[in-house]
């Protein structure tokens, strides 16, 4: 079955500077990559996603971006600030698996000021 | 603007005792999902239901049972609790149908099983 690896398990980053998450998967039917954002001792919100027939995606300060070929997708926060601190999923999913999404481990994400 | 409502938002068992968790959504979709999420861990899918009348195993099904009781109700029901169950547990829906689509999660249930 599809295996998401995420790394780093942990990213610490001074406030202004950007963060660069990384996700590897195995399955090469995946076809949409969300992204989700989960602060402590709350749900896991959706920050930003993308389809495999589009290869970056960006929403102010963050983007996404998908390599395909490599089977890898990354999320690039820029100008990061003390409310970004929180942990990040990333999520890989397929067609016929009935919004299944297989995560990955967590990154735990801490902008100090 | 509810989205996906869960409850109760905390309980403690003992252990051999049993407990159903609600789970509702609002936004008229297909799937529904019941994860667990232990600490400093991710996400584990423990069954999920592709549509109204099915439901499947996850990733750790063991010791849950489910039901979907129409398109917006699917509870997750611990028959005789375990201390291992101890956890943060998490409902999430989606359209579904075709993929491609967010999960949205409701805001979890902590259970403490002693």
């Amino acid at each position: 079955g599809e295996n998401v690896e995420q790394h780093p398990s942990t990213l610490s980053v001074q406030e202004g500077d950007s963060a660069v998450i990384k996700c590897t998967y195995s399955d090469s039917a995946s076809n949409y990559f969300p992204w989700y954002k989960q602060e402590l001792g709350k749900r896991p919100q959706l920050i930003i996603d993308i389809r495999s027939n589009v290869g970056e995606k960006k929403d102010q300060r963050i983007a996404v971006t998908l390599n395909k070929t490599a089977k890898h997708f990354s999320l690039h926060i820029t100008e990061t600030q003390p409310e970004d601190s929180a942990v990040y999923f990333c999520a890989a999913s397929k067609p016929d698996s009935w919004g299944k999404f297989q995560f990955g481990a967590g990154t735990q994400v801490v902008v100090t000021p | 603007n509810a989205g996906v409502t869960q409850t109760p938002k905390f309980q403690v068992l003992k252990t051999g005792q049993s407990m159903t968790l609600q789970c509702a959504q609002d936004m008229n979709h297909n799937s529904m999902y019941w994860y667990r999420q232990d600490p400093g861990m991710g996400l584990r899918l423990i069954y999920y239901s592709a549509s109204e009348g099915t439901t499947d195993k996850g990733e750790v099904p063991n010791g849950y049972n489910v039901s979907r009781l129409n398109k917006r109700e699917f509870s997750l029901r611990l028959e005789s609790a375990a201390p291992s169950q101890t956890s943060v547990y998490f409902c999430a829906s989606s359209e579904g149908t075709g993929g491609r689509q967010p999960q949205h999660f409701g805001d979890g249930t902590r259970l403490s099983i002693l």
